[in-house]
Order: structure tokens, then sequence, then C-alpha cells
């Protein structure tokens, strides 16, 4: 079945380092979705993205998806300890609702 | 708005026994999902509804079942309860095919 990998797993940081987090599919994708994990918290919808090549910007997170949309990134400039949490991609498998999520990457910033 | 509403918060239950969690949304949105989170492993989809009375299953479904009566509830039963489904569970509701996914708080189940 439809699989989304997201690489890597664990990415520490200092404080003002950038930091990007990068989704994969096998399959095209009709639309890839991001979400942010707090610790002990429920993922919060962060922004889709449905064109080929679409780039979004929110304050300092760039989202970027591929011209085959087939992948996806997330980069974060001048990180800042507000942005610790697990980050994770989601798409539709295809011809369904059913969304399927990557494995996540888990951002520590250290001050 | 109390959005997407799941209990109980935390459960203990011993292998063998069963017991359902609760996921309630006051949006009005037609699609329902459960997942389970795992260190290491993501959100995996269990099971999920595109409408009162339309469930089908996900990746990891079984050991579990569901059904969607009404559109506001989309209980999650776990008939005979094993450690391996000691996990993280969240619920998430969504109002058509590219809208976002609104989650519940979660209900961390242990089994022992």
């Amino acid at each position: 079945g439809q699989q989304v990998m997201q690489i890597p797993q664990y990415q520490h940081v200092q404080e003002g380092e950038d930091f990007t987090t990068y989704c994969n599919s096998s399959t095209t994708l009709s639309n890839i979705q991001w979400y942010k994990q707090r610790p002990g918290g429920h993922p919060v919808f962060l922004i889709q993205l449905v064109k080929s090549g679409e780039v979004k910007k929110q304050k300092r997170l760039t989202f970027q998806f591929g011209e085959a949309k087939k992948n996806s990134s997330l980069h974060i400039t001048a990180t800042q300890t507000t942005d610790v949490g697990t980050y994770f991609c989601a798409a539709p498998t295809s011809g369904t609702y059913k969304y399927i999520f990557g494995t996540g990457t888990r951002l520590k910033v250290l001050a | 708005n109390a959005g997407v509403t799941q209990t109980p918060k935390f459960q203990v239950l011993k292998t063998g026994q069963s017991m359902t969690l609760q996921c309630a949304q006051d949006m009005n949105h037609e699609y329902m999902s459960w997942y389970r989170q795992d260190p290491g492993m993501g959100l995996r989809l269990i099971h999920y509804s595109v409408g009162a009375g339309i469930t089908d299953q996900g990746e990891v479904p079984n050991g579990y079942n569901v059904s969607r009566s009404t559109t506001e509830d989309f209980p999650l039963r776990l008939l005979s309860a094993a450690p391996s489904q000691t996990s993280v569970y969240f619920c998430a509701s969504f109002t058509s095919y590219n809208s976002p996914l609104h989650f519940g708080n979660g209900t961390r189940l242990t089994v022992t």
C-alpha cells in the first residue's frame, strides 16, 4: 500500500540554526498536509500543498511540494525553542479518504 | 467550541478486558478516523468512516471494531485487549477530501 517516508527521525539543533524535514512517497500524491505535535499534545494542522512545485511560507516556515508531487519538505529558518515538537506529513491514499501519516521528525532545540 | 472530544484521557486494562474509547465531534464533519501513535511509528490509521453507517479499515485494523450510528460519534472498541495495544489513540475528523484533520486530545491506553 501507499507509504510516506519521512526523514530524519530526530534532529537536535542549536537555537538559531535552520531545520529541514523531508517526506517522500512512492506514488504521486493529490495533496500533502503538514502537522505539528507538541510534546504531550495532539497533532495540529499547519498547511496543505496541492499544486506541483508549490511553495508556501508561514513566517519562518517554508513548505515545498515537489514537481512530481511525490515529495515535500518543511524548512524552519532560525529555530526557536517554541519550534520544539514532532512534525508530520500526511497524504490521502489515492482515491480514498484514508490519510496516511509519515513517521514524523522530532525536533529538539537547544537554547 | 469543543471540536473533537475523546474520553477517557487515560486507561489501564488487563489482558483480555474489553473497553470502548469514545470520540465525539460537534463540527458536523462527515469524515472521522482513529489513529494509534507508538514511538518511532508515527500515526497509523486503524479505522475510518465517511459518514453515518459507513466504516472501513485502515492500516492496522486487527483487534479493533468501530461503528458510526450518528455523524457526531465514532467509538473504537477493543474486544479483548492485548499488551500490543498499549498506545496513544487519537480520533480525528474532517469535512472533505482536501480539508485539514482536527484531532482530539488523545487517550493513553496501557494494557498489562
